[in-house]
């Protein structure tokens, strides 16, 4: 079955640069149609999408945050990295991980991890 | 790209039915059959109740149904239960040409 993990650092200090890995099974990333998300929810508040990242290599970022993200994947790992630069404190938040297939949202997610900026 | 949106907050009894709301425009919810909603329990990823605008993956329980309208999709939860208090959010399909998918601003669903 399809399962994913999150892992990175639960702090950072502002303006570093925050880097999380998905580490995925169940799929492959070379597989047509199939991608993976990174989507965010800072406490108590809405879901947010980050970054797509498909089979194809096709990329997708959100236009708020565009310019402060970078999705790659290492199909040979089963990995998807997403680095996002110039940490700010509101930028405090839940970041999950998820598995879905092109045009379709995503049904299967990873636990979720909790990123905390501050000095 | 905005966020769709819904009711801040819905409650019910057991039993009763609600419907929550997600409205977009003609960009996402209204220009394709391909609304998704999630439930989210506390400290819990999301889960997925329903695709496409009204299909329900394997396991969850026909109690919940989807629908849309124009530029409007609808989740309804009838004979609630007590395990249905959790948040909602909706997801709408966005095209191709730019992020493709956009979610709603969440509801909080009260079972009273």
């Amino acid at each position: 079955q399809i399962s994913l993990k999150e892992s990175g650092p639960t702090l950072v200090k502002p303006t570093q640069t925050l880097t999380l890995t998905c580490t995925f099974s169940g799929f492959s990333l070379s597989t047509t149609e199939v991608g993976v998300g990174w989507i965010r929810q800072p406490p108590g508040k809405a879901l947010e999408w980050l970054a797509l990242i498909y089979w194809d290599d096709d990329k997708r970022y959100s236009p708020s945050l565009k310019s402060r993200l970078t999705i790659t994947k290492d199909t040979s790992k089963n990995q998807v990295v997403l680095r996002m630069t110039n940490m700010d404190p509101v930028d405090t938040a839940t970041y999950f991980c998820a598995h879905l297939n092109w045009g379709s949202a995503p049904q299967h997610w990873g636990q979720g991890t909790l990123v905390t900026v501050s000095s | 790209q905005s966020a769709l949106t819904q009711p801040r907050s819905v409650s019910g009894s057991p039993g009763q039915s609600v419907t929550i709301s997600c409205t977009g425009t003609s960009s996402d919810v209204g220009g394709y059959n391909n609304v998704s909603w999630y439930q989210q329990h506390p400290g819990k990823a999301p889960k997925l109740m329903i695709y496409d605008v009204y299909k329900r993956p394997s396991g969850v329980p026909d109690r919940f149904s989807g629908s849309n309208s124009g530029n409007t999709a609808s989740l309804t939860i009838s004979g609630l239960q007590a395990e249905d208090e959790a948040d909602y959010y909706c997801c709408s399909y966005a095209g191709s040409y730019t992020f493709p998918f956009v979610f709603g601003t969440g509801t909080k669903l009260t079972v009273l």
